[in-house]
């Protein structure tokens, strides 16, 4: 199956390190991604990490990934107010000639000044 | 450049409207996605283009039908709607697909918001 699990919520207060969590299912997943939704917008990605991988850091973000737990975390450094949004964690799965996204149910980040 | 444009933002029709939503990237991007993403829900994709070619249809009811008139562009006819299909719909692209893995990034725009009434 294709199952993507988070937690809805999470607060930090500004300065703080916030860690999004992220569960999945299909072992045969090739990359795993970040994606970042402020209200009424589309979604921006953030990072992404290849299956094969277990840590990948870029500037503020660092993403771990736990291949035999299939878990997968986003750490955000020193958290901004501007960091408010929602965090989908998404799976790819293979397919014949295109590739499916499975999110998961997203988190909604609060970042308390 | 990632970026993928959508139009309209915002769109509010009747339920004997026909109306269309279109999606364009100029990335060079071979394959193209509509995703449609109800309130606190994550994003439910719907079509995916590969190639100008309908290559997956996730039995979306036939009131929605998808036209890709060209590599860059990805419309959604929208005719008989229900106020359930009130939703975000998102238009998404990526590379090249089927081949690496790298080039399957999919790259969303910002949306369209509809209402219907």
């Amino acid at each position: 199956g294709e199952d993507v699990e988070q937690s809805l919520f999470l607060s930090v207060r500004e300065g703080d390190s916030s860690v999004i969590n992220c569960t999945y299912t299909d072992s045969s997943s090739t990359y795993l991604y970040w994606y970042k939704q402020e209200p009424g917008a589309g979604l921006q990605l953030l990072t992404y990490i290849f299956s094969n991988m277990d840590m990948k850091q870029d500037q503020r973000l660092t993403v771990l990934l736990n291949k035999k737990d299939k878990h997968l975390s986003l750490r955000i450094a020193d958290t901004q107010t501007g960091d408010s949004a929602i965090y989908f964690c998404a799976e790819m799965s293979p397919q014949t000639g295109a590739n499916n996204l499975f999110f998961g149910t997203g988190t909604r980040l609060t970042v308390i000044p | 450049d990632t970026e993928v444009t959508q139009t309209p933002k915002h769109l509010v029709m009747g339920m004997t409207n026909k109306k269309s939503l279109k999606c364009e990237q100029h990335m060079g991007h071979r394959a193209m996605y509509w995703y449609k993403q109800k309130a606190k829900k994550p994003p439910e994709l719907m079509f995916v283009y590969s190639y100008e070619k309908l290559s997956i249809n996730e039995s979306v009811p036939s009131r929605f039908s998808p036209e890709c008139p060209n590599s860059s562009l990805l419309n959604l006819h929208l005719h008989a709607l229900q106020p359930e299909d009130s939703a975000l719909y998102l238009c998404a692209s990526s590379q090249d697909p089927g081949l690496a893995v790298t080039q399957e990034t999919q790259y969303f725009g910002p949306g369209t918001r509809l209402l219907v009434l």
